[in-house]
């Protein structure tokens, strides 16, 4: 079956510039979690959805930040004005609702800004 | 504060020898483990989880990881390494932190990288 999907694989842009980053889970997980994960480091935790709410948002920096699930299944993270620190890869991963399950990660977006 | 520590940044083997990845943790009450591998350009692939029960949980690719709960340690283990093995793996916590004492957030390690030498 279809894992996660992530659009687009990689993301150019300028400091100041917004941009959109969108996730498409497994179909049928309620769960969808976004992540960061810079050069040499492990993945951090930015915000997690359990349906169409965010259950933990507490992993987003700051208010550039954003992320909406409007219908329970695709996921769109948006940074406003973005600084060059924002470079990294964004991962997002889905789960079978809540509880110990194991979350799937989608292959990333590797947002570089200028 | 729930953490995760991989001691070692990488870990040589040779092909057909027994391979381990270390992780230990610190978290309040009973933990959450979970063991992820990264390879090249691809996103983290999950291998195994303990929740409770059995110490030895065996997972996908000949993997396996003890869990340790006097040494707080979930090694990763491979008794015979391939080439093909090599990639990053990550040890990860599920937080049980703020929000009413449970969220599902992972939190991650650093990562050890895997070199399997021919």
């Amino acid at each position: 079956g279809a894992g996660v999907s992530q659009t687009p694989s990689n993301k150019v842009t300028e400091k100041g510039k917004y941009v959109e980053l969108r996730c498409d889970p497994i179909s049928g997980h309620t769960a969808l979690y976004w992540y960061r994960q810079s050069l040499g480091q492990g993945p951090e935790f930015l915000i997690y959805f359990q349906g169409t709410g965010a259950a933990d948002d507490s992993g987003l920096p700051n208010d550039r930040f954003f992320a909406v699930r409007p219908e329970g299944s695709v996921s769109t993270l948006k940074i406003q004005r973005t600084e060059r620190g924002d470079s990294a890869v964004y991962l997002c991963a889905s789960s079978l609702g809540e509880g110990y399950n194991e979350q799937f990660f989608g292959p990333g977006t590797r947002l570089t800004v200028l | 504060a729930q953490s995760v520590a991989q001691p070692e940044d990488q870990v040589n083997v040779a092909e057909g020898n027994p391979l381990t990845v270390k992780c230990t943790y610190s978290v309040s009450g009973n933990p959450y483990l979970f063991w992820y591998v990264q390879y090249p350009n691809r996103g983290l692939q999950f291998l195994l989880k303990y929740i409770t029960g059995d110490n030895l949980v065996k997972g996908s690719y000949g993997f396996e990881a003890e869990f340790n709960k006097s040494q707080t340690s979930f090694h990763l283990k491979k008794p015979s390494a391939l080439v093909s093995d090599s990639a990053l793996y990550f040890c990860a916590v599920r937080d049980k932190s703020g929000y009413g004492g449970a969220t599902n957030k992972l939190i991650f390690g650093t990562g050890t990288l895997l070199a399997v030498q021919p």
